[in-house]
Order: structure tokens, then sequence, then C-alpha cells
């Protein structure tokens, strides 16, 4: 089926290091990609989001990368914490309504 | 301000038999989506209702289908059940087009 995809399927990173979640897309014409993260038993949880217009968005210890020429995508989330473990998910929106894309996930590992 | 409302938590049922889910968005929400999460394919977009008219489709059998009514809840049917079709059943809802989408807890549902 359509995916958006990820190069890593897990992360394990050391609490107070810096994540990166890297993600790839296909469609040029995507004009809007959010970052999710989702943990066990729960619903997919928004975190940032980014706009084709936009390179680089910065929130509360994330910050989300667009690079439109090679179709990349990143979430850095900065001094990482044992509450930061999850899967991480980027989605995109091709300008379809409502409808996302989403990419395999990543899973993050924080160790204390 | 409540949040996406899925209903019920968890459902077990038998091969051949049908399901109706529940979702009631967030107050104002006009759009709702539906998602399978299963372990194998990740999170697939089944469809999205706005305004009580289908709106997108995903790649899915005709087996599975929704509605919306007035008041912007959504209702998901799956016919003929399958042992595949065991999953995390996601939906979301979005204010407008290019929003971030809000999801539920979900639904898990179990055919056995």
């Amino acid at each position: 089926g359509e995916s958006v995809g990820l190069h890593l399927p897990t992360l394990s990173v050391q609490e107070g290091d810096n994540s990166i979640i890297n993600c790839a897309y296909s469609n040029s014409a995507s004009d809007y990609f959010i970052w999710y993260k989702q943990e066990s038993g729960k619903g997919p949880q928004f975190i940032i989001d980014i706009r084709s217009n936009m390179d680089k968005r910065q929130g509360q210890r994330v910050t989300v990368l667009l690079n439109k020429t090679v179709k990349h995508l990143s979430l850095q989330i900065a001094a990482t914490q044992p509450g930061d473990s999850a899967v991480y998910f980027c989605a995109e929106n091709r300008g379809q309504g409502g409808k996302l894309i989403f990419g395999q996930g990543t899973e993050l590992s924080v160790k204390p | 301000k409540a949040g996406v409302t899925q209903t019920p938590r968890y459902l077990i049922k038998t091969r051949g038999q049908q399901v109706t889910l529940s979702c009631s968005p967030i107050s104002g929400h006009r759009s709702v989506s539906w998602y399978q999460q299963t372990p194998g394919q990740g999170l697939q977009f089944l469809f999205e209702y706005f305004s009580e008219t289908q709106r997108n489709k995903g790649n899915f059998p005709g087996r599975f289908s929704g509605r919306q009514f007035s008041n912007s809840r959504s209702e998901m049917n799956v016919s003929t059940l399958e042992l595949g079709d065991s999953a995390l059943y996601l939906c979301a809802s979005n204010s407008a087009m290019n929003t971030e989408a809000f999801f539920g807890q979900g639904t898990r549902l179990t055919v056995v």
C-alpha cells in the first residue's frame, strides 16, 4: 500500500542525548507533514508539523527539518527523556482532504 | 474540550461475523478518518468522511464501509470478518484540511 518510508525501525539512546529520527517520502506533491508519537495502548499523539513552504520548525525540545530536494524529513528530540520512549511516525498529506499516509514507525528506546 | 472518543475499546468476534465501531470526533470537527493498524502493515488509511460524505477511500475491500451522521459522529462496519482483520482501528478528526489530525485511543478488534 501507500507508505512513507523510515530509515531505521529502532533507535536506542542514552537519557540526555539528542535523538534524530528520519523519514523519506516519495510524493513531491505532498505539502504537509506531521510527526506523531504513539505509546503502548494509546492512539498517535501529535508532536509537530511542517508545511512544504518551510524547511525547519521548532517546538518544545523538538525540531522538524524538511528537505524537499531529497524528499527527507527528520525529527530531532533534544535532551531525550525516558518519557520519550515510544514509536514515532511521520505522516504526509498529499492534498487529499484529511487523508494521511504514514511511515512504518521508529521505536525509540531511552536508556536511563 | 473532549478528545476523540472511540467505542468499544476491545472486541472479540468470530470469523464470518460483522462488527460496527463508533467514533465521536472533537466538537466542531467535521472530518473523520479511519485507519487500520497492524504490526505487519503499520497504519493504513481506510476512509475519510466530511459533512456526511465519503471524501477519500483507501485500498481496502468492500467489506469495510463507513458512514457519518449529521452530528459528525462516524461508524465503520466490517462484514464477513476474516482473521486478518484483527487490528487496532483508529479514528482521527480534523478541523480543516492540512491541519493536524487528533486520534482516539482506538478499538482493538480480535477475530477468532
